[in-house]
């Protein structure tokens, strides 16, 4: 159980572009996801809390218009990168938390490798 | 953001060895977690930590929520070829509040 699925795993684009990255969680719903980011070598920085029905909540220092976030329903949230550059190139990874189950545990998805060109 | 001090920053081990590496911080948390990731994926939780002092085990691996609330260890025993990766920490101070991730220990088996 407490499956999170995010899609695309790879993508490459040109600068300019927005790319749409969806973070799914199978077999449980989330009230809440988050979105990480990670730089080569580095740890994990939160970009910003995805609350279901809501505005997501941003972190100091993230673009809120440069990444768009939408929690949509309790099983999908999406981030854009608007515009995306090649300094926006990282690995982005959602997680998420069981609804009823706010004990801290969070499951995360396998991450999604953006390169932009 | 804040982040969590974890030591060591990497471990070159033999086949077999046991592991320990921590985690503090300069405030407390009432969570503790350790998650393991592997290259181009993403974190894995191995344990969960909720109470000051307590001691959990998930098969090889063991780790202990210090009594201070400001740390927390983890120990591999008799380590595989699987266990390496990278080992986060990560505390949390409310249910519902975000993790706050440590800087990560890489964890290297020499052949």
């Amino acid at each position: 159980g407490a499956v999170v699925s995010q899609h695309p795993s790879r993508v490459i684009c040109k600068s300019g572009t927005s790319v749409k990255i969806e973070c799914r969680s199978l077999d449980f719903q989330a009230t809440t996801m988050f979105w990480y980011r990670q730089f080569p070598k580095q740890s994990l920085m939160l970009m910003a809390t995805s609350n279901e029905g809501s505005k997501a909540t941003y972190e100091q220092g993230v673009e809120k218009d440069k990444f768009l976030i939408n929690h949509a329903s309790l099983t999908l949230s999406t981030l854009t990168v608007t515009s995306a550059h090649p300094e926006d190139s990282s690995f982005y990874i959602c997680s998420a938390r069981v609804r009823g189950q706010e004990g801290g545990k969070l499951f995360f998805g396998s991450g999604t490798q953006l390169s932009v060109l | 953001g804040q982040q969590l001090n974890q030591s060591p920053q990497s471990m070159f081990i033999q086949e077999g060895e046991d592991v320990s590496m921590n985690c503090t911080s300069s405030s407390i948390f009432n969570t503790w977690l350790w998650y393991k990731q592997d290259p181009g994926e993403g974190p894995v939780l191995l344990i969960a930590l909720y109470k000051a002092g307590e001691l959990t085990s998930n098969g090889r691996l063991t780790a202990q929520f210090g009594i201070t609330r400001k740390d927390s260890f983890l120990n591999i025993s008799a380590s595989i070829p699987s266990d390496v990766g990278i080992y986060f920490c990560a505390g949390q101070l409310g249910g519902n509040e975000k993790l706050t991730f440590g800087t990560g220990t890489r964890l290297t088996i020499i052949p």
